[in-house]
């Protein structure tokens, strides 16, 4: 299994351009998150979504948007960068109820802003 | 809403010997899980050790093991005969049980090993 997959792996992008971070598991996983790793920092959940159709914001969620029109494909789209977007991205799956097993994590993307 | 606290922002210890990484975390439900991860230089988040609320026994995976003291909502992390690949940020995370299930992470702490 590839599990989930983050594409692309680096970025840089002007001030105002747009873009959509891709990310795509195979493990039919009903449950998608995007997280955000700010240098010296935690992750900071997005958005995430419970299944196709259905996204939800999470701690940090201006100046994003998501959609899930599929189980396989979470992808995060950023209209108007900022610099404050310069961070390092992570998706992650995994399915509900599967207890304390964790999440499975893409490798990340790291967007820089100039 | 639930919060994680990592005290020690850096850490480092000899080769061979042991070290524990310190989190404590703040929440209202009963039912919860804990997580340690492991980010190295290249950026993937390693799980580590997991831990759910309602089980009393401390988990253990190999040279790793927790001290879980639910009534003080600590969640302390030992590290057993250090190695040098042991290096790496390691973070403290917590998840709610059941509904969306999202993790909460503390802001790290990261380990060095001395060789």
């Amino acid at each position: 299994n590839a599990g989930v997959t983050q594409t692309p792996k680096f970025r840089i992008l002007k001030i105002g351009q747009s873009m959509t971070l891709q990310c795509t598991q195979d493990m039919n996983h009903n449950y998608m998150y995007w997280y955000r790793q700010d240098p010296g920092m935690g992750l900071k959940l997005i958005y995430y979504s419970v299944g196709a159709g259905i996204t939800d914001k999470g701690e940090v969620p201006n100046g994003y948007n998501v959609s899930r029109s599929t189980t396989e494909d979470f992808p995060l789209r950023l209209e108007l960068a900022a610099p404050s977007q310069t961070s390092v991205y992570f998706c992650a799956s995994r399915n509900p109820g599967q207890g304390a097993n964790g999440y499975t994590f893409g490798s990340g993307t790291r967007l820089t802003v100039v | 809403a639930q919060t994680v606290t990592q005290s020690q922002p850096e850490m480092s210890v000899q080769e061979a010997e042991t070290v524990t990484l310190s989190c404590t975390y703040d929440t209202s439900e009963s039912d919860y899980y804990l997580f340690w991860y492991k980010q190295p230089p290249s950026r993937q988040m390693i799980l580590v050790i997991r831990q759910e609320a309602y089980k009393q026994q401390n988990a253990t995976e190999n040279r790793f093991s927790v001290n879980f003291q639910k009534a003080a909502k600590s969640f302390s992390l030992k590290i057993s005969d250090s190695q040098l690949g042991d290096a790496a940020m390691y973070f403290c995370a917590y998840s709610d049980f059941g509904g969306n299930e999202k993790l909460t992470f503390g802001t790290g702490t990261r380990l060095t090993i001395i060789p």
